[in-house]
């Protein structure tokens, strides 16, 4: 089946450390992977899109890495703030490319 | 623009009761979808539609109907509401294909049944 998996259920850093969040995904390459934020109480919101020949995206204190050979995505946020606090989901396209694939999602906490 | 919007908000079923979520968007996308969410579980796909009249299911669609009668609409329906349909529910829309192109989310709708 289709997976795509995200390690930790939870992260906690202090602000101003850069938080480093793991995706991965089992059978196909996809060709491209997609991050959404969702706050609690709200629906996921779109953040970032990469392509698999980007290798790197960024958005302001945002970095988004795609490694094809490890199957995995990185998801970086920079000098992290308090307002980072979220839970952060991948998710990839399913082999038709009609719907997403979402991973379960990683709660990040950013404490002052 | 609203963007995607979900109809109601909240809502309590007893055992057995039927209900429709209605979800409406106004950027006049191709593709919608009806996910929900739980616990330790994710999003989960229920079904979807690639456009007006058409309908297609998604990983967890049993227990539930959709129809897509209008291209800004996407209604879901839960025809004898079970405790285990207890779940956060969400919508979202996206222009064309999901591969490449962002989807949408509304707001949510949290259900329970008791």
């Amino acid at each position: 089946s289709q997976k795509i998996e995200q390690n930790s259920e939870a992260l906690n850093i202090q602000e101003g450390k850069t938080a480093t969040l793991t995706c991965n995904y089992t059978n196909y390459s996809p060709a491209y992977l997609q991050w959404y934020r969702q706050d609690p109480g709200r629906g996921p919101v779109f953040l970032l899109l990469i392509r698999e020949n980007e290798k790197e995206k960024r958005k302001e204190r945002l970095k988004v890495t795609f490694d094809t050979t490890l199957k995995q995505s990185l998801f970086h946020i920079t000098a992290s703030q308090p307002a980072d606090s979220a839970t952060y989901l991948c998710a990839k396209a399913n082999q038709a490319g009609t719907a997403l694939i979402f991973g379960k999602g990683t709660t990040l906490s950013v404490s002052s | 623009n609203a963007g995607v919007t979900q109809t109601p908000k909240f809502r309590v079923l007893k055992t057995g009761q039927s209900m429709t979520l209605l979800c409406a968007q106004d950027m006049n996308h191709e593709y919608m979808y009806w996910y929900r969410q739980d616990p330790g579980m994710g999003l989960r796909l229920i079904h979807y539609s690639v456009g007006e009249g058409t309908t297609a299911k998604g990983e967890v669609p049993d227990g539930y109907n959709v129809s897509r009668l209008k291209k800004q609409n996407f209604l879901l329906g839960l025809e004898s509401a079970a405790p285990s349909q207890t779940s956060v529910y969400f919508c979202a829309s996206s222009n064309l294909g999901s591969s490449y192109n962002e989807q949408f989310f509304g707001p949510g709708t949290r259900l329970t049944v008791l």
